[in-house]
């Protein structure tokens, strides 16, 4: 099956900074990318997705970037604000409505 | 995008008991799926829910423990059964609707 590896575990930013995270995904047939940011006590929250046949899909502060051939990719955050400050997940799928493989998460803390 | 109602959102259960979690989606949806979160984890899938026929079930995970219903393309229920302590986790309903989205959860907790 689908293994996803996810890094850093922690990240600290000052505020204003951007903040990296990449993930790597093992089955070549995946086709479908999407990131969730988890705040404490709540469901994930759909922030961004992206499909094989794009390469970079941006959308305000926020931008992930694909790269099929080295099966890996990365979200982008930049001019970080303390409302940025959440868990955040990459996964991977063959398809939009087949089940989801996660990383481990990204604990993200904007410094003000 | 599907706004997802789940309930309880949290619940105290005592080891032994069963609990059921309901998934109402305000939209017709064909792909309901059942995800934990154990604490401090990342999200697994438990089983697709299909409607009309039995929940496929990921590896690790029983019908017996997680006993899941599908009357229709709007709801579902997740009975966690015979909890013990360490079935204290987030239990999580998804969509799909043209994108994956999440309901906000049903943190339990099993004394």
């Amino acid at each position: 099956g689908e293994n996803v590896e996810q890094h850093p575990s922690t990240l600290s930013v000052q505020e204003g900074d951007s903040a990296v995270i990449k993930c790597t995904y093992s089955d070549s047939a995946s086709n479908y990318f999407p990131w969730y940011k988890q705040e404490l006590g709540k469901g994930p929250q759909l922030i961004i997705d992206i499909r094989s046949n794009v390469g970079e899909k941006k959308d305000q502060r926020i931008a992930v970037t694909l790269n099929k051939t080295a099966k890996h990719f990365s979200l982008h955050i930049t001019e970080t604000q303390p409302e940025d400050s959440a868990v955040y997940f990459c996964a991977a799928s063959i398809r939009v409505d087949y089940k989801l493989s996660f990383g481990a998460g990204t604990t993200v803390t904007v410094r003000a | 995008s599907a706004v997802i109602s789940q309930k309880p959102s949290r619940d105290i259960c005592q080891r032994g008991t069963s609990l059921t979690i309901q998934c109402q989606v305000d939209s017709q949806v064909t792909m309901m799926f059942w995800y934990r979160q154990q604490p401090g984890q990342s999200l697994t899938l438990i089983a697709t829910a299909n409607q009309g026929s039995e929940a496929t079930y990921e590896s690790g995970f029983v019908i017996d423990k997680f006993p899941i219903s599908r009357p229709n393309l709007t709801f579902s229920t997740l009975t966690v059964s015979n909890m013990s302590p360490e079935d204290s986790s987030i239990y999580l309903c998804s969509v799909e609707a043209e994108k994956l989205f999440f309901g906000s959860g049903t943190q339990l907790s099993v004394l």
